[in-house]
């Protein structure tokens, strides 16, 4: 259990064009969904925790504004990031914790999603 | 800024037992040890969680000192296989582990 997908898996755009990435938790279901960024060589970089119903909390130094965040429902939250830039080209990683009893009260990791902005 | 201070790299041989210890020395009472695997272009992986003394699972073990202020993941007879970056964290069960700060890692290379 405690399965956590992304899609795409990668995606490759052009420079002004906004891209969504899906984060689906299979088998449970989320009441908290985190958004990070990896850059290569580096460590992962909290950008932002969503709760289902309501508005994301971004670290400091993410633009909310570019780096929208909708958690719909209990097992789907989406990161869309608008009017990309080369600069925007990372690893975004996502991580749902379980909102039920029984499974490792921790966060469970996506696959991630490269994105590279030409 | 990490909450935890590991050796950025190791060096192994297969069939090796490789211990990595991390240095939290903040840790509050309601932390929690997990330890994650992360190979390239992967989401990172679940190895083992702890709050004290030892913890034991299929793939590893985790020894935390009386004090807390540090742990130690080892890794039995490692593979090539297990060549990872491996991620420290500490954080408040009690909240779901609301922001977890990954430190740096420990990038461990293993050669035959």
């Amino acid at each position: 259990g405690a399965v956590v997908s992304q899609h795409p898996s990668w995606v490759i755009c052009k420079s002004g064009t906004s891209v969504k990435i899906e984060c689906r938790s299979l088998d449970f279901q989320a009441t908290t969904m985190f958004w990070y960024r990896q850059f290569p060589k580096q460590s992962l970089m909290l950008m932002a925790t969503s709760n289902e119903g309501s508005k994301a909390t971004y670290e400091q130094g993410v633009e909310k504004d570019k780096f929208l965040i909708n958690h719909a429902s209990l097992t789907l939250s989406t990161l869309t990031v608008t009017s990309a830039h080369p600069e925007d080209s990372s690893f975004y990683i996502c991580s749902a914790r379980p909102g039920r009893e029984g499974l490792r009260d921790t966060q469970y990791f996506g696959p991630g999603t490269r994105l590279t902005v030409l | 800024l990490a909450k935890t201070t590991q050796p950025i790299s190791m060096d192994s041989y297969e069939g090796q037992e490789v211990n990595i210890t991390c240095s939290h020395n903040n840790i509050a009472t309601n932390d929690y040890i997990t330890w994650y695997q992360q190979f390239p272009s992967q989401g990172p992986r679940f190895i083992i969680q702890g709050y004290k003394t030892k913890v034991t699972n299929e793939v590893a073990s985790l020894f935390i000192p009386a004090d807390r202020k540090s742990s130690t993941l080892s890794l039995p007879r490692v593979s090539l296989s297990d060549t990872a970056v491996y991620y420290c964290l500490v954080g408040d069960k009690n909240t779901g582990f609301q922001k977890l700060v990954f430190g740096t890692g420990t990038r461990l290379l293993v050669s035959p």
